[in-house]
């Protein structure tokens, strides 16, 4: 079966850095997404991971090792409307299931 | 807006009864994805479908079944309907069933049952 943790929630200050941490365990793992989701909308995507190593986009960054089974998501210079969940999800086989966690809400405190 | 066209956006309805969730996946896009988010829970994985044949099953119950048609739109059905299966519902669409392709989800249809 498939497994994916992720802190439940966490509180950071307009301005700073958080680091929002995702591990899993699951065969046949193919890569991993991070997603991004306000409050009854819709998700959307933030990055796709396949490689290890950190993938850097603008004020997001997402990290992998596939061999720890572990991912993070880095978000600099918080802005009050990055407050949402944040989904991990796993791309694994048969058949690239798209499995998410629980999500993560981070609050932005001014 | 993702181009992934749900309907309907809202829906209430009595337990027993049945429903229909439609959705239109992008231009171009052949892979059809449901999930299922209740309040406390994360996105579950329903179903997948890829160009009209059924991929990938989730935690679906044996009460919802779904198809793809052949101009890709798909529809899931929802029956004997329970208090529990109030939830919202997203759809997903992307360009092929391989990995790296990014799933673009709906708004969503809100499904409370009562």
């Amino acid at each position: 079966g498939q497994n994916i943790d992720q802190p439940t929630e966490m509180t950071a200050t307009e301005g700073a850095i958080v680091q929002i941490n995702c591990t899993y365990q699951t065969s046949g793992f193919n890569g991993l997404f991070w997603y991004q989701q306000h409050a009854g909308e819709a998700p959307t995507f933030l990055s796709y991971n396949v490689l290890d190593g950190l993938e850097e986009k603008g004020r997001f960054s997402s990290f992998l090792s596939r061999s720890k089974g572990y991912s993070y998501l880095l978000l600099k210079e918080l802005q009050m409307k990055d407050s949402a969940s944040y989904l991990c999800a796993v791309t694994c086989e048969p058949h690239d299931k798209i499995i998410f966690g629980k999500g993560t809400r981070l609050h932005i405190l001014p | 807006d993702s181009g992934v066209t749900q309907t309907p956006k809202h829906l209430i309805t009595a337990t027993g009864q049945r429903v229909t969730l439609r959705c239109s996946p992008r231009s171009g896009d052949l892979s059809v994805y449901w999930y299922q988010q209740s309040l406390d829970q994360g996105l579950q994985f329903l179903i997948h479908y890829y160009n009209g044949e059924e991929r990938a099953k989730g935690n679906i119950l044996e009460r919802f079944s779904a198809q793809q048609f052949p101009d890709l739109h798909s529809e899931l059905n929802l029956s004997s309907l329970e208090l529990g299966d109030s939830a919202l519902y997203f759809c997903a669409s992307s360009v092929d069933q391989g990995s790296g392709n990014t799933i673009y989800f709906g708004e969503g249809s809100w499904l409370t049952v009562v």
